[in-house]
């Protein structure tokens, strides 16, 4: 199984900063066959299901204000968040769907400072 | 807009069943791969099964496999995820997905597993 590391578990930013949340997987998944990384990221707000921000490593899903960004190929990857506004307050997720199982990163806590 | 929309959920002794349903709107719902994933409460995310657009390919995460299985028909736009010798460690919020990628997702269904 690809398991998915995330950093930092926690963060702090204040608002119009600039957050980063980095994501780890423990084998590459950049596929050779398409030279795409099945790396997807995701949002989630208290009592809310989860929503894609990013799919494709760093294609950002229709509607996700352009302040969402991801980058980062084989097994590094970032999600950024150019300028942090207070509805971005939630936990964010890494996701690889390169192969079954699907696995998830433990989730990074997004707070304001 | 695809809307998908999650039943089945509730409290269920150890060892019980139950069965979850998905029903999908919104979608070419046979063009898709759907998944189920869950939540235990305060937890991350677990995805815990999927299934192809044709129902031809079925993925479980190994701790539910031999216990839970996916299902779908295509003519109704509908998923199912039959849950058998359920554990009180399966307690979690079920969520169907659309996607190999889970592109959309429900809003959840409460599965509470406990004497």
């Amino acid at each position: 199984d690809i398991v998915m590391t995330q950093s930092p578990d926690s963060l702090a930013v204040s608002l119009g900063e600039r957050a980063t949340i980095n994501c780890k997987s423990s084998q590459s998944v950049l596929s050779s066959s398409n030279n795409q990384n099945y790396l997807a990221w995701f949002q989630q707000k208290p009592g809310q299901p989860p929503k894609m921000l990013i799919y494709w490593a760093s294609t950002r899903k229709s509607g996700v204000p352009d302040r969402f960004s991801g980058s980062g190929s084989g097994t590094d990857f970032t999600l950024t968040i150019s300028s942090l506004q207070a509805e971005d307050v939630a936990v964010y997720y890494c996701q690889q769907y390169y192969g079954a199982p699907i696995t998830f990163g433990q989730g990074t806590r997004l707070e304001i400072k | 807009e695809v809307q998908l929309v999650e039943s089945g959920g509730g409290l269920v002794q150890p060892g019980g069943s139950l069965r979850l349903s998905c029903a999908a709107s919104g979608m070419t719902f046979s063009d898709h791969w759907m998944s189920w994933v869950r939540q235990a409460p305060g937890k991350g995310l677990e995805w815990v099964a999927n299934i192809k657009n044709d129902g031809s390919e079925k993925y479980y995460v190994d701790s539910v496999k031999g216990r839970f299985t996916i299902s779908r028909d295509n003519a109704k736009n509908s998923v199912v995820l039959q849950m058998n010798s359920l554990r009180v460690d399966d307690t979690a919020v079920y969520y169907c997905a659309r996607g190999f990628g889970l592109d959309d997702w429900g809003q959840g269904t409460l599965v509470t597993v406990s004497s």
